[in-house]
């Protein structure tokens, strides 16, 4: 199936840990992006790639790193995660300016 | 700064009636604009957008939109509703000059009742 896809569903961590999300995209698009949607569903944009390059970096504590591997994959990585940090994040790409597609999201859980 | 207004938290409207979900924004340029829903425990899905041309837009699922510049609105429409459709609508707009970077509203939850 053509889509965007993101592992894991589900992650529940300990504050101060580590941990990392992944995503992928077969639609052969060339812009990938990162989304926080909090608890009361409100979205913000947190980071985007366009062919492995950084071009949307928002106001987002440096705990929080991507990664492009190659312009298929985006992952986020989290260090010293906080409780703030509890949140659905869903992956995305698109086309340019074209509609983004998104991935099933990752509900982070910190305890 | 670049926004997007969904004036109302929550639509309620009966099956097989006309429904709409507002949605304005304050953007510079030309913005493209575009609706998406989510389902429960969903990512969100495309509905439709608006780059350029004819004001009235179709999409996914019988929905409609409809731009109006002078209002810098751009409200989803569907002639009668169902019960399926019950979700979380949220309007967008890309500013041209930011590049690819997606404004929310804060999202509209629509309920249909039968």
């Amino acid at each position: 199936d053509t889509a965007v896809s993101q592992t894991p569903k589900y992650l529940v961590t300990q504050m101060g840990n580590d941990k990392s999300i992944k995503c992928e995209q077969n639609l052969g698009h060339d812009t990938m992006y990162w989304y926080k949607q909090d608890s009361k569903k409100f979205l913000k944009i947190m980071f985007s790639y366009n062919n492995k390059e950084l071009i949307i970096n928002e106001t987002v504590p440096n705990r929080f790193s991507p990664k492009s591997p190659d312009k298929a994959h985006l992952n986020l990585h989290i260090n010293s995660l906080e409780l703030g940090d509890s949140a659905v994040y869903f992956c995305a790409s698109s086309q340019g300016a074209r509609e983004q597609f998104f991935g099933p999201g990752t509900r982070l859980t910190v305890l | 700064a670049q926004s997007v207004a969904q004036p109302e938290d929550q639509v309620n409207v009966a099956e097989g009636n006309p429904l709409t979900v507002k949605c304005t924004y304050s953007v510079s340029g030309n913005p493209y604009l575009f609706w998406y829903v989510q389902y429960p425990n969903r990512g969100l899905q495309f509905l439709l957008k608006y780059i350029t041309g004819d004001n009235l837009v179709k999409g996914s699922y019988g929905f409609e939109a409809e731009f109006n510049k002078s209002q810098t609105s751009f409200h989803l429409k569907k002639p009668s509703a169902l019960v399926s459709d019950s979700a979380l609508y949220f309007c967008a707009a890309v500013p041209m000059e930011y590049g690819n970077k997606l404004v929310f509203g804060a999202g509209t939850i629509l309920r249909v009742k039968s």
